[in-house]
This record gives structure tokens, C-alpha cells and sequence, in this order.
């Protein structure tokens, strides 16, 4: 099954900086790559998403990369904000196989003052 | 947008006892749910995926016996947590698909908004 991968799991960044989450998935038929933010004790929030057929997807500050030949991809949030501090989940699905959304472990983004 | 409901929000039993968790999809129908467990600063482990009208599938290390999933319509998904002990205190979501999507929306999910259980 599919197996994915995410690094860092902290990350603390300047308020202004950016900040970049990468992650690796093990299912070359995944073709579905939704990023979440999930603050304590709420739903994950769909962010962002990318597909296969696409290797770079842009939102106001938020943009994601997708590579598919090495199977990563990455989250990059520009000029951070305090509001941008939670967690955020990568995660990988096959839409024509059967829907599952497998996810990372998470990475806690601190946005610092 | 479409929208997830979850109920209970929060509950707190015994442990023996059985819980019901009720997934919705409040304004759209969903042949597929899927339910999910999180413990405390983890990720979310997928459990089951819930079809309407037949049995679900389960991920392999989930009991189905314990954790009975019903899709009994296209907007209603229930899991039901029997002989419930401490170690099954967790955050339970759901999440429901989009019927017949296509036009790069294939694939979207809606996550309801989770139920916490708390087993005594």
C-alpha cells in the first residue's frame, strides 16, 4: 500500500519567512497530492492540492511542487503569518484506483514574532 | 461548499459500553465515506472505507467486529465503536467524496468535523 513520508515534524520560522514541508510517496499510481492544515482539535483543512499531471500549483502564498519521476513533493508558504501556525498533513491518493487518502505524520509549523 | 456533519462532537463512556458515531454529508450524496482515528499529536490513520450498500473495507489491523461501519444511504455513514475500553479514546473523522466529480475535481474529500471519544 501506499506509504508517505514527511519531513520536517517541527519547523520554526521568522514571521516573513517562508517555510517549505516535503514529502515522498511510495505509489507511483497516486495521482492526487492534497496538503491540510489542521489546527488543535478541528477537521484538517484542505489548503492546497496538486495532480499528477501538473508539477507546480501557485494560491496567493501558498504553492506546492510535484515531481513525479522521484515521487516527492513539497509545500512552500511565502511571507508568513502567526495565523499560518498549525499543523499541516501531506498526503497521497490514487482517484482512480480507489479514493484513499493516505497521509504523512504531520509537520508543526511555529511561526515566530 | 459541501458539508460534513459529525455527531456526537464529544462523548465520554464507561468502557463495555458501545458508541455511535454518525457521519453526514448534508448536501450532497456520497457512495464512499471513510473513517479515520487520531490520537493525540498523530496523524490520521485511515480505518475504513464506508460504501453505501455494502459491506466497508476495512485497513489491515482494524477489527472489524469492533469498529461495525453502516452505509445505510448516500448521506449517512455510522461507526460504531463496540465493548469500548480506554485505548479506544481517540479523535474519530469521517470524510465524504463527491459523487460523480470529474473536471480535475476527482478525488476531493470533505472531512467532517470529528468526534472525540472518551473511554473511562
Amino acid at each position: 500500500g501506499e506509504n508517505v513520508e514527511q519531513h520536517p515534524s517541527t519547523l520554526s520560522v521568522q514571521e516573513g519567512d517562508s517555510a517549505v514541508i516535503k514529502c515522498t510517496y511510495s505509489d507511483s499510481a497516486s495521482n492526487y497530492f492534497p496538503w491540510y492544515k489542521q489546527e488543535l482539535g478541528k477537521r484538517p483543512q484542505l489548503i492546497i492540492d496538486i495532480r499528477s499531471n501538473v508539477g507546480e500549483k501557485k494560491d496567493q502564498r501558498i504553492a506546492v511542487t510535484l515531481n513525479k519521476t522521484a515521487k516527492h513533493f513539497s509545500l512552500h508558504i511565502t511571507e508568513t503569518q502567526p495565523e499560518d501556525s498549525a499543523v499541516y498533513f501531506c498526503a497521497a491518493s490514487a482517484t482512480n484506483r480507489d479514493d484513499k487518502i493516505i497521509f504523512g505524520k504531520g509537520t508543526r509549523l511555529h511561526i515566530l514574532p | 461548499g459541501a458539508v460534513v456533519s459529525q455527531h456526537p462532537s464529544r462523548v465520554i463512556c464507561k468502557s463495555g459500553t458501545s458508541v455511535k458515531i454518525e457521519c453526514r454529508s448534508l448536501d450532497f450524496q456520497a457512495t464512499t465515506m471513510f473513517w479515520y482515528r487520531q490520537f493525540p499529536k498523530q496523524s490520521l490513520m485511515l480505518m475504513a472505507t464506508s460504501n453505501e450498500g455494502s459491506k466497508a473495507t476495512y485497513e489491515q489491523g482494524v477489527e472489524k467486529d469492533k469498529f461495525l461501519i453502516n452505509h445505510a444511504s448516500l448521506t449517512l455513514s455510522t461507526l460504531t465503536v463496540t465493548s469500548a475500553h480506554p485505548e479506544d479514546s481517540s479523535f474519530y473523522i469521517c470524510s465524504a467524496r463527491l459523487l460523480g466529480l470529474a473536471g480535475g475535481l476527482e478525488g476531493t474529500q470533505y472531512f467532517g468535523p470529528g468526534t472525540r471519544l472518551l473511554v473511562l
